[in-house]
Parts: structure tokens; sequence; C-alpha cells
């Protein structure tokens, strides 16, 4: 089954305990992306990557670092947690890198993050 | 930039009824416009698509028409359920190289039987 997966999907951390979460697809996908969603702002992009290797900001970016070493898993990673990233995050892909609105984004189910 | 307004609700609406959820935008060029939907405890989905003016996507039901004069594209059902119960997001897509998907702040959609 064509999947994106995310781990794990609820998280409860402590300020400025470093922390990854894992994203994967399975559609051998170029395009990849982060998003946090937040009651009132819709959903936000963090980072994107057009293909391995190849990372670049959204329109949130601070506080995340991501990699892109191979094409399947693009994981987002915290490395000093606030409590102002408590929020919802999704992972999404696309098999079009240059144009994504030319095909559907496909989801992960999401991970809840609290930061205490 | 590129934006897109939606309400927030919820929309509560009985079992059967007309839907509409609005959504307007504002963008340079020709974008491409979607309407996606997230069920409890699911990322989004794409409910339906168009790429050019007086397109008219339509999925499940569904349907929405690219008006580029009233730069809108809003999201109409004739008779809803209660498995519609939903948040709907409007999203577009500019043009021209690559172009993210801005998305809505999402629409609460509650049917009740």
């Amino acid at each position: 089954e064509a999947q994106v997966t995310q781990n794990p999907r609820y998280l409860i951390t402590v300020t400025g305990k470093k922390l990854t979460v894992t994203c994967s697809q399975n559609m051998n996908h170029e395009y990849m992306s982060w998003y946090r969603q937040d009651p009132g702002l819709g959903l936000r992009q963090i980072y994107y990557s057009m293909n391995v290797e190849v990372t670049d900001k959204g329109d949130v970016p601070e506080g995340y670092k991501v990699s892109r070493k191979e094409k399947r898993n693009f994981p987002l990673i915290l490395e000093s947690p606030s409590p102002n990233q408590t929020s919802l995050y999704f992972c999404a892909s696309s098999w079009d890198k240059t144009g994504v609105g030319n095909s559907p984004l496909h989801f992960g189910n999401g991970t809840r993050l609290t930061v205490t | 930039g590129n934006s897109v307004t939606q309400m927030e609700g919820p929309v509560t609406l009985s079992e059967e009824a007309f839907l509409t959820i609005n959504c307007t935008y504002t963008a340079t060029g020709y974008p491409s416009l979607f309407w996606y939907v997230q069920y409890p405890g699911e990322g989004l989905q794409l409910l339906l698509k168009a790429t050019k003016a007086d397109d008219k996507g339509s999925n499940k039901g569904f349907e929405a028409t690219y008006r580029k004069e009233t730069t809108s594209f809003h999201l109409e059902k004739g008779s809803v359920q209660v498995s519609d119960s939903a948040v709907y997001f409007c999203a577009l897509s500019g043009s021209g190289g690559y172009q993210k998907v801005t998305f809505g702040i999402g629409t609460k959609l509650q049917v009740i039987p």
C-alpha cells in the first residue's frame, strides 16, 4: 500500500531534550515536506526537499533541522525543543518536485508533539 | 505573496443539508486550486482540484468551480452525511517553477444525524 509513515504518533518531551520525528514514503517520490498545524493558523511549511541531499527552508524553519540522505526518508530534528514547538506535525510527499500543484500531496497521519 | 482565506468554523449541519464552504485566494498568475480533507486522526488527503479558470473539480459528491473573476473556489455538496464530518482545507499552488502549496486555516464541518 502506498503510504507516508510517521513515527511516533504521540510524543511528550521536556524543553531542551533533542528529538527526531521520522518520515518514510514508499512511493519513490522525490519531493518531501514537513508542516506544522496549529489552531487558527492552518498548515505552515517548515522544510522541504526536492531530491536527495537537497533541502530548503519553508515558512517557519526556526528551531528545526532536516536531512535527506536517501529518497524514502526525511526526518525532522528538533535539537532543543521549546514549548512553542508544541504542535501537530505532518510529513508529505509528491512525485512532482517542480510544480507540486500538479500532483497531490500524500500526507502521513501526523505526530502530536507536546513540549513541557 | 500567495494567500488563501476561509472561515475556521465549526460549521454544523444536519444530515442531508446543503453545504457551502467559502474560499477566496490571492495569487499572481494562474494558480492551481485544491480542496483537501482531514478526517479525525488522519493526515490530509486530496478531495478535488482545478487547474484553470472555469474548471470544475468534483469528487464524492463535492464540487468546486475555479472563478478567476471573483478569485474564489467555494466547496459545495448537495446533501451531506455524518461521514463527511472533517476539516476541509482550501489550498493553492502558484504557476511557474517550484511553487509550494499554500493552505487556508481549515474549516471544521460537523454533520449531526
